[in-house]
């Protein structure tokens, strides 16, 4: 079946450090979702990426999406303790009614 | 950004019991549900998907008579966990997809299951 794989699953740094998590689907993705999780939360929805290539940020966060719409990246720049929590990418094929999570990079920032 | 919320946030409940599990957007329209199951330090696994007025979605290796979905109407989806076993103990998410042109979900605060 569908799967979208995320690594690393853990990332532990130092509050300035920079981070990135990485996205791969098996099948091509109509698009692709990032969401965060903070530590006994629920996920909030940050982006949603639609076209082969696109690039789009938000202040210290920077999303792809690969040209081939099969892998993803979410990377932040200057991280800080309020970073701290779970990302996961949820895509979805074909049908937009269905999303498949990717296992989540769980981000810890020591201060 | 909408809400979801969900209710209870926690239960107990005895082995063998069914327990119901309230999904509700308050600000907009979910043409469709998703609920979702999350163990520790994991992932989220869709479980099914559910449009209002139709029959729930499941995806393959989930019992749809084990977890019995109703989306009476636009604004709530039940979840029922019938017969409850401890090793159907865990974090129960909703979420609602507004409609065709937003494919965000927003998420309801989910439910924990424990059944001893």
């Amino acid at each position: 079946g569908q799967q979208v794989m995320q690594i690393p699953q853990y990332q532990h740094v130092q509050e300035g450090e920079d981070f990135t998590t990485y996205c791969n689907s098996s099948t091509t993705l109509s698009n692709i979702q990032w969401y965060k999780q903070r530590p006994g939360g629920h996920p909030v929805f940050l982006i949603q990426l639609v076209k082969s290539g696109e690039v789009k940020k938000q202040k210290r966060l920077t999303f792809q999406f690969g040209e081939a719409k099969k892998n993803s990246s979410l990377h932040i720049t200057a991280t800080q303790t309020t970073d701290v929590g779970t990302y996961f990418c949820a895509g979805t094929i074909y049908n937009f009614n269905k999303f498949y999570f990717g296992s989540g990079t769980k981000l810890n920032v020591k201060p | 950004g909408a809400v979801v919320s969900q209710h209870p946030s926690w239960v107990i409940c005895k082995s063998g019991t069914s327990v119901k599990i309230e999904c509700r957007s308050l600000d907009f329209q979910a043409t469709t549900m998703f609920w979702y199951r999350q163990f520790p330090k994991q992932s989220l696994m869709l479980m099914a998907t559910s449009n209002e007025g139709s029959k729930a979605t499941y995806e393959q290796g989930v019992e749809k008579d084990k977890f019995l979905i109703n989306h009476a109407s636009l604004t709530l989806s039940t979840l029922t966990v019938t017969s409850a076993h401890p090793e159907d103990s865990s974090f129960y998410i909703c979420s609602g997809h507004p409609g065709l042109y937003s494919y965000e979900q927003y998420f309801g605060p989910g439910t924990r299951l424990t059944v001893t």
